[in-house]
């Protein structure tokens, strides 16, 4: 069982460019966590999925930031015209359902905007 | 969501004993308490959870007090690869909102040779 698998490592964009992480949650999870940890912060919350369904994008954004987990494929973080703020480090987590299992991380995308 | 206090920094030797403290006094019946741990540059990594008994595992063990208040993340013998900022978290069982994890400071746990 390979895990949770996120690409790419490491991801570099220009303001104003467009940013797609990718999340391959562990084989029979259903359920999929994004977070952002700024530098020099804490992880925050961004958005969970089911597949095909957005349950909880309280963490997110609103503007700019989408997110889905397309019944096949893995899950996608997209990050529209992208500014310096976002540079961050992205994890992605998964789990096999909603009770309280622990979750599964990923060792992240580190998108840096220049 | 459910508050937890944990010290911002503790040192341990390697091969000893590790005692992490966490206080949650506004703990509710329904709190579970989890405890992650995040080495340098990588993902949060799952160590241990419980909701009213102490638990084990084979990285560590979870003591819970008997009035849920405070719990202790103990790692039994501390080696170099231990080194990370260790996070306690309150989850509660069953509702929407509160599915997602919510990471707080955390502990930096430092491991001396």
């Amino acid at each position: 069982n390979a895990g949770v698998m996120q690409n790419p490592r490491h991801l570099v964009r220009r303001r104003g460019q467009e940013a797609r992480l990718r999340c391959s949650p562990m084989k029979g999870h259903s359920h999929v966590y994004w977070y952002r940890q700024l530098p020099e912060e804490g992880l925050k919350f961004m958005v969970y999925l089911q597949k095909e369904n957005i349950i909880d994008e309280s963490g997110m954004p609103k503007e700019r930031f989408s997110a889905e987990f397309p019944k096949e494929g893995p899950s996608i973080l997209r990050i529209q015209q992208v500014v310096r703020g976002d540079s961050a480090a992205y994890f992605c987590a998964s789990s096999p359902s909603d009770r309280n299992y622990g979750y599964t991380f990923g060792s992240g995308t580190r998108l840096t905007v220049v | 969501d459910a508050k937890t206090t944990q010290p911002n920094s503790m040192e341990s030797n390697e091969e000893e004993p590790v005692h992490l403290p966490c206080n949650h006094s506004t703990i509710s019946g329904t709190d579970y308490i989890h405890w992650y741990r995040q080495l340098p540059s990588q993902g949060p990594e799952y160590v241990i959870h419980g909701l009213t008994s102490n638990v084990n595992n084979r990285m560590a063990s979870l003591a819970i007090a008997e009035d849920r208040k405070s719990s202790t993340l103990i790692l039994h013998r501390a080696t170099l690869r231990d080194a990370a900022v260790y996070y306690c978290i309150l989850r509660a069982w069953g509702s929407g909102s509160a599915r997602q994890l919510t990471f707080g400071s955390g502990t930096q746990l430092t491991v001396l040779p």
